[in-house]
């Protein structure tokens, strides 16, 4: 079974500075791979996925990933932190009938 | 166009009573998901609708819960005899390809 773990339950970071958000999956077959955002009592928004073909995805808001096979990661990255970044990320493989399976959530702090 | 959309927003119940949360998916979005939030079990799947094929019910804590779609659109998610364990956000998803899941912003169900 697929599984994904993110390291990190909160992270802060300056505004302006980089954001890392670390996730690692397991799964016995090729994954599809994504990244959600969730602001306060919202519902989850896509932020950008990984299928097939490229290694690197670009996603909303300045984000982007890269799937890494070697290292089963999928770590999002931001250049340039902003304030209104501050929200809670999940990272989610697709399992079996389309089911998304999530890791635990890492919320993300602003500092001005 | 219209995004998915859930009611109610919030829902108090008392321990005992049951409770029938609603979904509107995307318009010819065939699949449809349920999805569970809760502060110790993180993001849960719960039921997986695709057309007019049996749901993949693999999700479902207890038979307390049960979901039906009319007409492949609406769902409705019924919780029977409420525990205070189902205090949680519910949250609905639709996707009209087999990648992207929209998301509801969510039923907040509290049992007192």
């Amino acid at each position: 079974a697929q599984s994904v773990t993110q390291l990190g339950s909160h992270v802060s970071v300056s505004e302006g500075a980089l954001v890392l958000l670390r996730c690692n999956y397991s799964s016995s077959v090729p994954p599809y791979l994504f990244w959600y955002v969730q602001y306060p009592n919202q519902g989850l928004q896509l932020l950008l996925k990984y299928t097939t073909g490229a290694t690197l995805v670009k996603g909303i808001n300045g984000f982007e990933a890269e799937f890494k096979k070697s290292e089963t990661s999928f770590h999002l990255t931001k250049p340039s932190a902003h304030m209104s970044d501050a929200a809670e990320y999940f990272c989610a493989v697709i399992q079996g009938a389309q089911k998304l399976v999530f890791g635990q959530g890492t919320r993300l702090t602003i500092n001005p | 166009g219209a995004g998915v959309s859930q009611s109610p927003s919030n829902k108090v119940t008392e321990k005992g009573k049951d409770v029938e949360l609603r979904c509107d998916p995307i318009s010819g979005h065939t699949a449809l998901y349920w999805y569970r939030q809760s502060l110790g079990q993180g993001l849960e799947f719960l039921i997986y609708f695709q057309g007019n094929s049996a749901p993949d019910k693999s999700g479902l804590p207890s038979d307390r819960f049960s979901a039906e779609r009319t007409g492949g659109s609406v769902s409705t998610l019924t919780i029977q005899r409420t525990q205070q364990e189902d205090s949680a956000v519910y949250l609905c998803a639709s996707s009209g390809n087999r990648d992207e899941q929209y998301f509801g912003p969510g039923t907040r169900l509290t049992v007192t």
